[in-house]
């Protein structure tokens, strides 16, 4: 079974600052995906950033980027340069394969971009 | 964009009876789920296909049945709807051999009174 924890329900960030948020994550599975995703008052979920938990090094998407840390089962998202566009709710999900092929979601954190 | 389209997008119907929600792709992927959405939990994984007529049960299936006649079009069907189903409904495909990518689908509200 797998767990994701997304312990900070809000969060706010200044315009053009820099923003992390957590998530710890659980799973017996040694082969396994993590990913962070958006979704915006639309409601559509979009793909941020995808880890594959055999990379060490961290992914990187424009001004997202992850930190990735195994051992403490560890990922966190960092956004650079933030803009009133990544307004949104985050989500972090894993993915460990199987029979079920099923992402486990955490259970979000709100971001207000402050102008 | 994986090309996926849900119908409805906004529903409301009353207890006990029935509904049937729609996801059709075009990209010819053979993972297809659905998910629900409530405050506070995130995306719970209702069923799930692995390609025509093949099916399975996701972490909150009680309610509900799926089912996957053509590769394009995977239906989701609350037979006697109660008030504990109002959520968002959100279709996914999985991408890639592993399917470990998926791409969601803009989601269905759904109101039972």
């Amino acid at each position: 079974a797998q767990t994701v924890t997304q312990s900070q329900p809000e969060m706010s960030v200044q315009e053009a600052e820099t923003v992390t948020l957590s998530c710890t994550y659980d799973t017996s599975e040694s082969d396994y995906y993590l990913f962070w995703y958006k979704q915006p008052p639309s409601r559509q979920m979009i793909l941020v950033i995808r880890q594959e938990a055999y990379k060490q090094q961290n992914a990187t998407e424009n001004r997202f980027s992850v930190n990735f840390q195994k051992a403490a089962k560890s990922f966190s998202l960092k956004i650079s340069d933030s803009q009133l566009g990544d307004a949104a709710m985050y989500f972090c999900a894993s993915y460990a394969g199987g029979s079920a092929r099923q992402l486990t979601f955490g259970s979000g954190t709100q971001l207000t971009v402050l102008p | 964009d994986a090309g996926i389209t849900q119908s409805p997008r906004h529903k409301v119907t009353e207890t006990g009876t029935p509904v049937t929600l729609r996801c059709h792709q075009t990209e010819n992927h053979r993972y297809m789920y659905w998910y629900r959405q409530d405050p506070g939990h995130g995306l719970r994984l209702i069923h799930y296909s692995y390609g025509v007529k093949d099916t399975d049960k996701g972490e909150v299936s009680d309610g509900y049945s799926v089912s996957r006649s053509k590769t394009e079009d995977f239906l989701l069907t609350l037979e006697s709807a109660t008030s504990s189903q109002t959520s968002v409904y959100f279709c996914a495909t999985g991408v890639g051999g592993t399917a470990t990518t998926q791409y969601f689908g803009p989601g269905t509200r759904l109101t039972v009174l």
